[in-house]
């Protein structure tokens, strides 16, 4: 069965400092990674997507993410964070349903703090 | 641009009530998912709907039902409350082809009490 996990329940980081979120995923198929960030009392924003083609992805708000096939991983990095970047972020992969479309498995997130 | 569309977006409800959450997509969206976030938790695929039918079903209690209409909005209709139920319920939507971003909405906010 597909599964996404995320090791890191909890990462503090200063501010201006470069980040890595790791994510690992278990799919038996080539994998639609997905990482999307939620404010706090907020919904599910995404950030960057990958499908397939090149293997490093570009997103929103300056995030890049890696899909690494040989260690089934997709970790999320920035190079300088903001202070409004302190979030939840949950990595997700893709799976296709019986009618062509997919539904998300979610990691359990990694909370971001931020400090001055 | 136009987003999923969540209603209420907070709603208290005692045990043994009915709740109905809607939801409706983003225009042309024909496939709608609801996921289930409990406290701390991770998003949890409930069911998906493309074009009106049940496309795909998760970990959704038999207490709950749903269905998509034929202006693609969706309901989800949660009997029997528990105060486990309490949680934040997003709708989602895309295209439906696979491949395609599947874009959240803010979610309703349930609790039970």
């Amino acid at each position: 069965a597909q599964s996404v996990t995320q090791p890191d329940i909890h990462i503090t980081v200063s501010e201006g400092a470069s980040l890595e979120l790791r994510c690992n995923y278990s799919y038996g198929a080539t994998p639609y990674l997905f990482w999307y960030v939620q404010s706090p009392g907020q919904g599910l924003q995404l950030l960057l997507k990958y499908f397939s083609g090149d293997t490093l992805v570009q997103g929103i708000k300056g995030f890049e993410a890696e899909f690494k096939r040989s260690q089934s991983s997709f970790n999320l990095r920035k190079p300088s964070v903001h202070w409004s970047d302190a979030a939840e972020y949950f990595c997700a992969v893709g799976i296709i349903s019986n009618f062509g479309n997919e539904k998300l498995t979610f990691g359990t997130g990694t909370r971001l703090t931020i400090i001055p | 641009a136009a987003g999923v569309i969540q209603s209420p977006r907070h709603l208290i409800k005692e045990k043994r009530e009915t709740a109905t959450l809607k939801c409706y997509p983003i225009p042309r969206h024909d496939t709608v998912y609801w996921y289930q976030q409990g406290p701390g938790q991770d998003p949890q695929f409930l069911i998906s709907f493309y074009e009106k039918m049940q496309s795909d079903k998760g970990s959704i209690p038999d207490r709950f039902s749903a269905q998509q209409f034929s202006d693609y909005h969706s309901e989800l209709n949660m009997s029997s409350l528990e105060l486990g139920d309490s949680a934040l319920y997003f709708c989602a939507s895309s295209t439906g082809a696979s491949g395609n971003t599947i874009y959240f909405g803010e979610g309703s906010w349930l609790t039970v009490v």
